[in-house]
């Protein structure tokens, strides 16, 4: 158990539609990064937050949104779902700003599936 | 931005020592050496870091050469458990995260 936890583990939905991933980090951790991961595909990194502040973003598409709160938990939402969005969602926590140097520890994952 | 190449996949024997190796031709001199794994359907898991030279803890050693330009994982005496993908990570932290597309460790009986 990395100490990460995601909700909800797994998503059905349809095209067109909206839905929001929540994720709270292990505690102490200050940053958070979403990454998305298709079927036998590599990690892809979408957007990392530090302390509330955005700190780098990857290759998140523009129906795609996150913010971290003041309590530090992140949500990812995602909009005008498409076919192509299915997919596992993680997210991961570190001390500190720097997912390269800084040991991330990752969540479970949750699997949206967009029918 | 460091670009890593991994093999796409290896397959061992139980029991062997299996060394996965990462590219980094373009590696700055800020930047650190992360390998993670990763089990089908789970989140990715550290396993070692590395700057220069060797690096060993309970699961795993690491080597790297003085240019700095590519890095070995070295497994001890793989078992099946060890079957997983295996990401190599290079950067100073600073920088989007780019874990490439990974090994495919297959260990047999």
């Amino acid at each position: 158990d990395s100490g990460v936890t995601q909700t909800p583990k797994h998503l059905i939905t349809a095209t067109g539609q909206r839905v929001t991933l929540r994720c709270s980090p292990r505690s102490g951790d200050l940053s958070v990064y979403w990454y998305q991961q298709s079927l036998d595909q590599g990690l892809q990194f979408l957007i990392q937050y530090y302390n509330g502040e955005e700190r780098a973003k990857g290759n998140i598409l523009e129906r795609f949104s996150a913010q971290q709160f003041p309590d530090l938990h992140s949500e990812l939402n995602l909009s005008s779902l498409e076919l192509g969005d299915s997919a596992l969602y993680f997210c991961a926590s570190s001390v500190a700003s720097g997912g390269a140097f800084y040991e991330q520890y990752f969540g479970p994952g949750t699997r949206l599936t967009v029918t | 931005l460091a670009k890593t190449t991994q093999p796409i996949s290896m397959d061992s024997y139980e029991g062997q020592e299996v060394n996965i190796t990462c590219s980094h031709n373009n590696i700055a001199t800020n930047d650190y050496i992360t390998w993670y794994q990763q089990f089908p359907s789970q989140g990715p898991r550290f396993i070692i870091q590395g700057y220069k030279t060797k690096v060993t803890n309970e699961v795993a050693s690491l080597f790297i050469p003085a240019d700095r330009k590519s890095s070995t994982l070295s497994l001890p005496r793989v078992s099946l458990s060890d079957t997983a993908v295996y990401y190599c990570l290079v950067g100073d932290g600073f920088q989007k995260l780019v874990f490439g597309t990974g090994t495919r460790l297959l260990v047999s009986p």
